[in-house]
């Protein structure tokens, strides 16, 4: 079946640090891994990534994936009170195309 | 452009009560699945679709139904309302390929007491 995990599941940080977000996975067929950021409803789009190695990038927000070890990171530099949020993470499994989330991880920035 | 459009926005359920969350999208998106999100957790995949007439179970498939007539319209059917079905739901949908970003719809905040 497959599996994603993230970590940490909560994090609180002071106003202008660095984070870096993990999320691991066991897909068979892996297509891709999505990012999203969720605040008080639905969650929105962050990241798509399909190559290893290839960051991307928006604004203070970027990501990168390892298909070798199978996991990704989504860094946030000089964050700001609105980066709190549940940031998520998915896998796309090629052969029956199911996403498969994570438990996301709570990301509380205090001012 | 309305996007996915979830009805209800809220609901509360009595033990044993059944009930439709409807989901259309106007994006002639071949993929939509459904997900549950318990408090302070991810989200949960339902049931799938990968195209009109064509449905798949995830991974919490028990207690629900799904139907996908029309390439818009995906509903799901909650049969016999059970305490543990209290969540929010999201729909979502993408176009062709999968990999591309899911739009989801506000989400539906089921009670069932």
């Amino acid at each position: 079946e497959d599996k994603v995990v993230q970590s940490p599941l909560s994090l609180v940080v002071h106003e202008g640090d660095t984070v870096t977000l993990n999320c691991s996975y066991e897909v068979t067929n892996f297509r891709s891994l999505l990012w999203y950021k969720q605040e008080k409803k639905a969650p929105t789009f962050l990241f798509m990534l399909t190559s290893s190695g290839i960051e991307k990038k928006s604004g203070r927000l970027s990501s990168i994936l390892d298909k070798k070890e199978l996991f990704s990171i989504l860094n946030i530099t000089a964050t700001q009170t609105g980066d709190s949020a549940i940031y998520l993470c998915a896998a796309v499994n090629f052969g029956n195309e199911k996403l498969t989330f994570g438990t996301g991880t709570r990301l509380t920035i205090i001012p | 452009n309305a996007g996915v459009t979830q009805t209800p926005k809220f609901r509360i359920l009595k033990i044993g009560q059944s009930m439709t969350l409807q989901c259309t999208q106007d994006m002639n998106h071949n993929y939509m699945y459904w997900y549950r999100q318990d408090p302070g957790m991810g989200l949960k995949l339902i049931y799938y679709s990968v195209g009109a007439g064509i449905t798949d179970k995830g991974e919490v498939p028990n207690g629900y139904n799904v139907s996908r007539s029309t390439t818009e319209d995906f509903p799901l059917r909650l049969e016999l309302a059970a305490p543990s079905q209290t969540s929010v739901y999201f729909c979502a949908s993408t176009g062709g390929d999968p990999t591309g970003e899911l739009f989801f719809g506000e989400g539906s905040r089921l009670t069932v007491l």
